[in-house]
């Protein structure tokens, strides 16, 4: 059973770079895309954007300029940057399996999630 | 771009059947799918492309969709269904990419 697992800072300043490092294990990363979602407190899912494993992406429009992801297979890894980060970007990220269809996707599973502060 | 409009909040008695929409233009012709979320846990999914199942997930979770409103419904609802539930669409009509809609609180009376 594949099973993912968030990784990285739990504090960022604010203008600097938020990195966080996806996990997949269980199964291979190989054809599938794979997705970061965020959720401030007490507040809905907002989709980050995704990757397939051979590097092609797909990003939130209104995050577009400050995200960049990254897959690396050797390692069954996936990761996310994201730049100039405000206090608005402090949020629990997830990491996704991202699967699809005709014109459509879905996410399942999911990681547990991690907490990104950003404060100074 | 495209937006989901979910109830903020469902109330029903044990036993009985929740209905959660899910409203977008034409989102007919589009793939719904559902996601639930207890309080600290990640989401998961519990209906994919309108109606399926993935394993696991008791059939008393169900989905439908036609025209501009999208609906997952709980039959014969437990305490434990108690939770968070988002739509989730796919948007290839401009950039390419994933709406949520705001989700909505289902509480157990």
């Amino acid at each position: 059973q594949v099973q993912l697992q968030e990784s990285g800072p739990g504090l960022v300043k604010p203008s600097e770079t938020l990195s966080l490092t996806c996990t997949v294990s269980g199964g291979s990363i190989s054809s599938y895309y794979w997705s970061w979602i965020r959720q401030p407190a007490g507040k809905g899912l907002e989709w980050i954007g995704r990757i397939y494993t051979s590097g092609s992406t797909n990003y939130n429009p209104s995050l577009k300029s400050r995200v960049t992801m990254s897959v690396d297979t050797s390692k069954n890894q996936f990761s996310l940057k994201l730049s100039s980060v405000t206090a608005a970007d402090t949020a629990v990220y997830y990491c996704a399996r991202d699967d699809f269809g005709v014109a459509t996707n879905w996410f399942d599973p999911w990681g547990q999630g991690t907490l990104v502060t950003v404060s100074s | 771009s495209y937006v989901l409009t979910q109830p903020p909040s469902v109330s029903v008695a044990p036993g009985q059947t929740a209905r959660i929409t899910c409203g977008g233009n034409n989102i007919g012709s589009k793939s719904v799918h559902w996601y639930q979320q207890k309080p600290g846990q990640a989401p998961v999914l519990v209906v994919y492309d309108d109606s399926d199942r993935p394993s696991g997930i008791p059939e008393r979770f169900s989905g439908s969709n036609s025209g501009n409103t999208a609906t997952l419904t709980i039959s014969r609802v437990e305490a434990g269904d108690e939770a968070d539930y988002y739509c989730q669409v796919w948007d290839s009509s401009s950039d390419h990419h994933v709406v949520f809609g705001g989700g909505t609180k289902l509480t157990v009376l």
